[in-house]
């Protein structure tokens, strides 16, 4: 089983929708949890950290289930520029252990 | 905050030839670094770990001896690809990782290898 998983997509959806994706990851140690954006042929940027309590940054809700060994993204009023793909991350404690899952495509449609 | 940049973006060189690329962190200094590879359409891949003052970790399958990688400062890594072939070409991306609980880590805009 691979350390961090993610279902590719793509994810094709219309402008306005909302839209989730989740992100599973097989090390209980696991301390620490972030959402990265990658546009094409770009870098991958941080878009939000992930919080035990579940956090929000205006479209994007972000959320953790220790017990089941996820996090999730929420994306409401999908926007065109929101097309992208969505990299979770996790880590142990200080940053160790640092791993990416391989990502999952989004397409916002008009 | 937490910016970092990678030089050269883009290059473009003849078999054999190697080239070197710089990853810094412009405003935090960063114990670590990471150099990862990435393919079209393909995920990340990540190559080595760089920890500054110290021998790069690298990952299964990646040669040490034709990647180079020397972190000799809290803000600069370099990626040497030595005696390039075409089937290096590819997006090269660094990042560094901030201290602290958390290890953030932060990627530069990457470089485009192509070996002609």
């Amino acid at each position: 089983r691979k350390e961090v998983e993610q279902d590719p997509g793509p994810f094709n959806v219309p402008e306005g929708a909302t839209v989730a994706f989740n992100c599973t990851y097989s090390n209980s140690a696991s301390q620490s949890f972030f959402w990265y954006r990658q546009d094409c042929r770009k870098e991958p940027k941080l878009l939000m950290s992930v919080y035990s309590s579940g956090n929000e940054d205006g479209r994007f809700t972000a959320q953790l289930n220790r017990a089941s060994q996820y996090i999730s993204l929420l994306i409401r009023d999908s926007k065109l520029s929101d097309s992208a793909t969505y990299l979770c991350a996790v880590s142990a404690l200080y940053g160790q252990n640092f791993v990416f899952g391989p990502g999952t495509r989004l397409s916002v449609l008009p | 905050g937490a910016v970092v940049s990678q030089h050269p973006s883009r290059v473009i060189c003849k078999s054999g030839t190697s080239v070197k690329i710089e990853c810094r962190s412009l405003d935090f200094q960063a114990t670590t670094m990471f150099w990862y590879r990435q393919f079209p359409k393909q995920s990340l891949m990540l190559m080595a770990t760089s920890n500054e003052g110290s021998k790069a970790t690298y990952e299964q399958g990646v040669e040490k001896d034709k990647f180079l990688i020397n972190h000799a400062s809290l803000t600069l890594s370099t990626l040497t690809v030595t005696s390039a072939h075409p089937e290096d070409s590819s997006f090269y991306i660094c990042s560094a990782q901030t201290s602290g609980r958390a290890g953030t880590q932060y990627f530069g805009p990457g470089t485009r290898l192509t070996v002609l």
